[in-house]
């Protein structure tokens, strides 16, 4: 079974950048889709960014366009996000996600424990 | 941009039905996923695909749709139970996925 963890989760000043990693142990994860999702303190879900599993379609929620980029290495079964021009209201818990499936629409089957990113000064 | 609309709280009491709605617009035509998130957890997917349970999901965990409102229904509630409940679809016309902004099961 498929296990997912996140690191790269630390206090950043407003304006800077941070890298989350996200790795899976156990299959690969490289014939599904996967997700970030993030969580304010005490606040719902927040989808930030989807990759399809060839990688080629990257999607993104308005909010971090432009500042958040995701990839993923099929290699090293690995997943990225390249956090920049980091404010205050990205400060959340942030999930990795692997979808049930390759599409973009299928529900998210697996998630990790997620790594916590701090934006303050 | 596409919303989901939930109860901020729903509650009921042990052995008791709970019903959790889920409102957007046509979401009857789009595929809807619930999840369950215990405090300091992450999510587990509990509903894919309007009515399908994963494997390892009681089956007094169960999903449907009509309309604009999907619903997620928990049969003989347990104290195990009490959670937040957060549904999800899929929005083709933005290329992004909404989540509804999450019920809390209190279970009395």
């Amino acid at each position: 079974e498929v296990q997912l963890v996140e690191s790269g989760g630390d206090l950043v000043q407003p304006g800077g950048s941070l890298r989350l990693s996200c790795s899976a142990s156990g299959p690969t994860f490289s014939g599904y889709s996967m997700h970030w999702v993030r969580q304010a303190p005490g606040k719902g879900l927040q989808w930030v960014s989807y990759i399809s599993s060839s990688g080629t379609d990257i999607y993104y929620a308005d909010s971090v366009k432009g500042r958040f980029t995701m990839s993923r290495d099929k290699a090293k079964n690995s997943l990225s996000l390249q956090m920049n021009s980091l404010r205050v209201e990205d400060t959340a818990m942030y999930f990795c996600a692997r979808a049930s499936h390759q599409w973009p629409y299928d529900g998210f089957e697996v998630w990790g424990q997620g790594t916590v990113v701090t934006v303050s000064s | 941009s596409y919303v989901l609309t939930q109860p901020p709280s729903v509650s009921v009491a042990p052995g008791k039905t709970a019903r959790i709605t889920c409102g957007g617009n046509n979401i009857g035509s789009k595929s809807v996923h619930w999840y369950q998130q215990k405090p300091g957890q992450a999510p587990v997917l509990v509903i894919h695909y309007d009515t399908n349970r994963p494997s390892g999901i009681p089956e007094r965990f169960s999903g449907s749709t009509s309309g604009n409102t999907a619903t997620l229904t928990i049969s003989r509630v347990e104290v195990g139970d009490e959670a937040d409940y957060s549904c999800q679809v899929w929005d083709s016309t933005s290329d992004h996925v909404i989540f509804g902004g999450g019920t809390k099961l209190t279970v009395l």
